[in-house]
């Protein structure tokens, strides 16, 4: 069974339109995340969710809004989609979110292309 | 959290071992070390992390030198599946658990 899984695997669409991506982890975790990895690779937290309340928000642009329904979602809504959004957006959850909690499972990734 | 410096590349012959240094010369008292991997198209992995004392899992060995400014990534048996970039991070066991990757280490196994 997938432990951490995203949806949809490729997501391809114009500048302007709002478009979400979904992530579901079924080891029981109590903190998920969302990271991005851009064209240079660099992989970048943007939020963290414990308990469904929002923990960090890394200076990520407003048109980002995270929403999680319950501990085991957390999903990624993106607003007026803009070229330098694309990027591969890792999600990724833990146990909690002190250190000791200190390994997280990550997703496969969306890779997310704006045209 | 301490800012760490990898080599960009290494090689490795399969089946030898792997090597992979970290240098983190600003770390503080209770900053530990972890190391992750991220292996093509595929999401980072947890691989191991360590305070002082020098770790050993299922999947690799953690050396931290004494002085804690440095520490070395062992896969003891390195085979085609452990070609991947590995990220050393440094962070405290306090706040929120945020992981902030480098630029990490592409490591190339060769048969």
């Amino acid at each position: 069974d997938t432990a951490v899984s995203q949806t949809p695997k490729y997501l391809v669409t114009q500048m302007g339109n709002d478009k979400s991506i979904k992530c579901e982890q079924n080891l029981g975790h109590d903190t998920m995340y969302w990271y991005k990895q851009d064209s240079k690779k660099f992989l970048k937290i943007m939020f963290s969710y414990n308990n469904k309340e929002l923990i960090i928000n890394e200076t990520v642009p407003n048109r980002f809004s995270p929403k999680s329904p319950d501990k085991a979602h957390l999903n990624l809504h993106i607003n007026s989609l803009e070229l330098g959004d694309s990027a591969v957006y890792f999600c990724a959850s833990s146990q909690g979110y002190s250190l000791k909690d200190y390994e997280q499972y990550f997703g496969p990734g969306t890779r997310l292309t704006v045209t | 959290d301490a800012k760490t410096t990898q080599p960009p590349s290494m090689d490795c012959a399969e089946g030898r071992a792997a090597n992979l240094p970290c240098n983190h010369s600003t770390i503080s008292g209770n900053e530990y070390v972890y190391w992750y991997r991220q292996i093509h198209s595929q999401g980072p992995q947890y691989i191991i992390h360590g305070l002082k004392n020098n770790e050993t899992n299922e999947m690799a060995s953690l050396i931290i030198t004494e002085d804690r400014k440095s520490s070395t990534l062992i896969l003891p048996h390195a085979t085609l599946r452990d070609t991947a970039v590995y990220y050393c991070i440094v962070r405290a066991q306090t706040g929120a658990n945020n992981l902030f990757f480098g630029t990490g280490t592409r490591l190339t196994v060769i048969p």
